[in-house]
C-alpha cells in the first residue's frame, strides 16, 4: 500500500475483554514500531520490530501487552483484560531499516476506548 | 532518560504571523531531532528531520534548527495560515541503546491560526 494502514481505526471494548489492533507497514520496511498516544500527550514508545523479531519491548506497560510480526511485515498488538487505563491511541509506525536516520512513516492510528 | 518537553503548550495568533515553537531535550546524545505535524484524528507526518551534524534544515514555510550543546531546537513558521493549525511535535532517537530509531517525543504544542 501507499502509507501505513491502521485497522479498525475505532475500537470500543468493555473492561476485562481481549483485543487485536492491526498495523499494515509499508511495502519492504524491515522496521516497526508502534506508540501509545494517551489524550494531550506526545506518543509513548511500545515496541521495535526488525524483521520477525521484537529487539526492544522495554515500552510495554505491563504483560497484559504483547505483539506479534510472525512475517516480518504484518504486526498485531494484542491487549489482555483490557483496562480503562489502556484508552488511548495506537500508533504504529514503519521504516526502511531501524537507523534511526530513517524517518518513521505513521498510520492514522487506532483510537481504543474501554468502558 | 531522555525527556522532550515542548513550549509552548498551545498557541493562538492571527494569519500571517511569523511564529517560533521550541522544543527542548536533556540528553544530547542524539542521532537527529525530527518534527512532526499530527491534524486531529490523524497520524503522524514528517516535517523535518535535521541530522546530529546539521544545525538547521528548511522545506517551504519551515525552518528547523537545532543546538545540541544546550538541548534545543526550534521551528519556525513563516506567514503562518490557517492550514498550518496542528498539533506540532517534536521527537529525537537516543544514541546507544537497543533500539535504534526508538523516538522520544515531547507532548506537543497545539497551533491554531486564525484568518
Amino acid at each position: 500500500g501507499a502509507g501505513v494502514s491502521q485497522t479498525p481505526s475505532n475500537k470500543v471494548t468493555e473492561k476485562g475483554k481481549y483485543v487485536e489492533l492491526r498495523c499494515d507497514p509499508i511495502s519492504g520496511h524491515t522496521a516497526l514500531y508502534w506508540y501509545r498516544q494517551s489524550l494531550g500527550q506526545g506518543p509513548e514508545f511500545l515496541i521495535y520490530f526488525q524483521g520477525t523479531g521484537a529487539a526492544d519491548d522495554s515500552g510495554l506497560p505491563n504483560d497484559r501487552f504483547f505483539a506479534v510480526r510472525p512475517e516480518g511485515s504484518v504486526s498485531t498488538l494484542k491487549i489482555q483484560r483490557t483496562e480503562r487505563g489502556d484508552s488511548a491511541v495506537y500508533l504504529c509506525a514503519s521504516s526502511p531499516g531501524g537507523e534511526p536516520k530513517n524517518i518513521q512513516y505513521f498510520g492514522a492510528g487506532t483510537r481504543l476506548s474501554v468502558l | 532518560k531522555q525527556e522532550v518537553t515542548q513550549i509552548p503548550a498551545a498557541l493562538s495568533v492571527p494569519e500571517g504571523e511569523n511564529l517560533v515553537l521550541n522544543c527542548s531535550f536533556t540528553d544530547s546524545a542524539i542521532y537527529n531531532l525530527q518534527w512532526f505535524r499530527q491534524d486531529p484524528g490523524k497520524g503522524l507526518t514528517s516535517l523535518l528531520l535535521i541530522q546530529s551534524s546539521q544545525r538547521e534544515q528548511t522545506s517551504g514555510r519551515l525552518n528547523a534548527s537545532l543546538d545540541k550543546s544546550s538541548g534545543r531546537s526550534t521551528l519556525y513558521i513563516a506567514a503562518s495560515q490557517p492550514g498550518d493549525s496542528a498539533t506540532y511535535l517534536c521527537a529525537a532517537p537516543r544514541k546507544g541503546g537497543t533500539s535504534y530509531g526508538k523516538l522520544t517525543f515531547g507532548q506537543g504544542t497545539i497551533l491554531t491560526v486564525h484568518p
